[in-house]
């Protein structure tokens, strides 16, 4: 079973505008991480955003925040006033906070920022 | 500071070749990761050093793969008798320590292409 779920292969926004990539996660650890990358065409993977399972509010990060709801098992990332330069492929991923200390990773989304 | 770094960024090898690939963390992070990623199998996690315990070597798909970390720092991850197959962007990444429970964030570098005719 895929334990990070992206369902959005591609997204399109227009710039100015908010957008949001979603991300489901199974797990049966108490205690995990969930993280948000960003990777440009350049390849780099950029870390953008952490919440935590204990965490009780939601993750901001200037213009990112983590829509987090546990009971759901989703951890969705907001794009406030979407930028030219925000096109890029998103990846969402989790650690478990038991096990294996490597992140798992979703299979992305890929954001198109229009003019 | 420095972040992670990677070289080659780009190596290109014909299959049955051996080839090495460098990993130099951010100064002063005890764990180290490698990953690989690939059209047809997303991103996964290879192997994982952390300070001077034995590596979480889980994720290697073959024992033609294998890496080592010398002085806690640098790290090689080599592939033998490599194939087509092994194409792909090979990726390291370093964290502070892994032991603070699931709040540690790994940094990556910019990854090495890796081609093989």
């Amino acid at each position: 079973a895929q334990k990070i779920t992206q369902t959005q292969p591609g997204m399109f926004v227009q710039e100015k505008e908010a957008v949001t990539l979603d991300c489901t996660y199974d797990t049966s650890d108490q205690s995990y991480g969930l993280f948000w990358y960003k990777q440009p065409s350049s390849g780099e993977m950029i870390f953008l955003i952490y919440q935590g399972s204990y965490d009780e509010q939601n993750a901001t990060e200037g213009r990112y925040s983590l829509n987090f709801q546990k009971a759901r098992k989703s951890a969705n990332l907001v794009i406030s006033a979407s930028q030219l330069g925000d096109s890029a492929m998103y990846f969402c991923a989790m650690r478990e906070g038991t096990g294996r200390r490597a992140l798992t990773f979703g299979s992305g989304t890929r954001l198109q920022v229009q003019p | 500071g420095a972040g992670v770094s990677q070289s080659p960024s780009n190596k290109v090898t014909e299959k049955g070749k051996d080839v090495e690939l460098r990993c130099d963390p951010i100064s002063g992070h005890t764990a180290l990761y490698w990953y690989r990623q690939s059209l047809g199998q997303g991103l996964e996690f290879l192997i994982y050093f952390q300070g001077n315990s034995a590596p979480d070597k889980s994720g290697l798909p073959s024992d033609r793969f294998s890496a080592e970390r010398t002085g806690g720092s640098v790290s090689t991850l080599t592939i033998q008798r490599t194939q087509q197959e092994d194409s792909a962007v090979y990726l390291c990444a370093s964290s502070h320590t892994p032991d603070r429970g699931s709040t540690d964030t790994q940094y990556f570098g910019p990854g090495t292409r890796l081609t093989v005719l």
